[in-house]
């Protein structure tokens, strides 16, 4: 069983409206979570990094939310356009190893 | 140039051919790594170079084949591959365990 697990696999919604993707997470000991963003055919591109200290992070558009006591994190994209169709990646690290635990992505697609 | 940059971008190859995939990073980081990045699936590292040590070989098939000659290269030597080894194949780099960049791919489709 995969220790990053994300929710929805993939969610269709109009331009200018809001979704909120799930990040759910058992790996320990954690260090930090960080959110990717990946257009078709692209490599990753990293959007947020959170400690577990930090409750919440935004980037533009988008704000990621950490709730390290109950493994959660959530990435929430505001107004939404046409360019943010990609794919989002929830990456989980464990405290000072090259190795990360990936989620499979959840593919947003927005239409006008 | 700037970035993380692998070549080619696509390549397809017979089981029997030998083909090498490309990457070099000009940001100045210690640590370089190659994923595979299957449909659906969630990526997975292959190897992990630091300072060009080998510090990672994630029981990778011996038909992969990693080499790194310095701190800003690395190459994926590929030989007798399988179709299921088809796949978009990801370098990164990163200094220490920070934020990882990564290239732009290469989608490898072996016949």
């Amino acid at each position: 069983k995969n220790q990053v697990e994300q929710s929805p696999q993939s969610l269709i919604i109009l331009e200018g409206k809001n979704c909120t993707l799930q990040c759910n997470y058992t790996v320990s000991p954690f260090s930090n979570l960080r959110w990717y963003k990946q257009d078709t055919g692209r490599g990753p591109v990293s959007l947020t990094i959170m400690t577990f200290s930090e409750n919440t992070k935004s980037n533009g558009r988008y704000t990621a939310t950490l709730d390290a006591d109950t493994k959660q994190s959530s990435l929430h994209i505001t107004a939404s356009q046409l360019s943010d169709s990609a794919s989002y990646i929830c990456v989980v690290s464990l405290s000072n190893d090259y190795k990360l635990s990936f989620g499979a992505g959840t593919t947003v697609t927005v239409r006008a | 140039e700037t970035g993380v940059t692998q070549t080619p971008r696509h390549l397809v190859m017979g089981m029997t051919n030998k083909k090498s995939l490309k990457c070099e990073q000009h940001l100045g980081h210690n640590a370089m790594y190659w994923y595979k990045q299957s449909a659906k699936k969630p990526l997975e590292l292959m190897f992990v170079y630091n300072f060009k040590e080998q510090t990672e070989n994630n029981s990778v098939p011996s038909r992969f084949s990693p080499e790194c000659p310095n701190s800003s290269h690395l190459f994926l030597h590929l030989h007798t591959l399988q179709p299921e080894d088809s796949a978009l194949y990801l370098c990164a780099s990163s200094q220490h365990t920070g934020e990882l960049f990564f290239g732009e791919g290469s989608r490898l489709t072996v016949l």
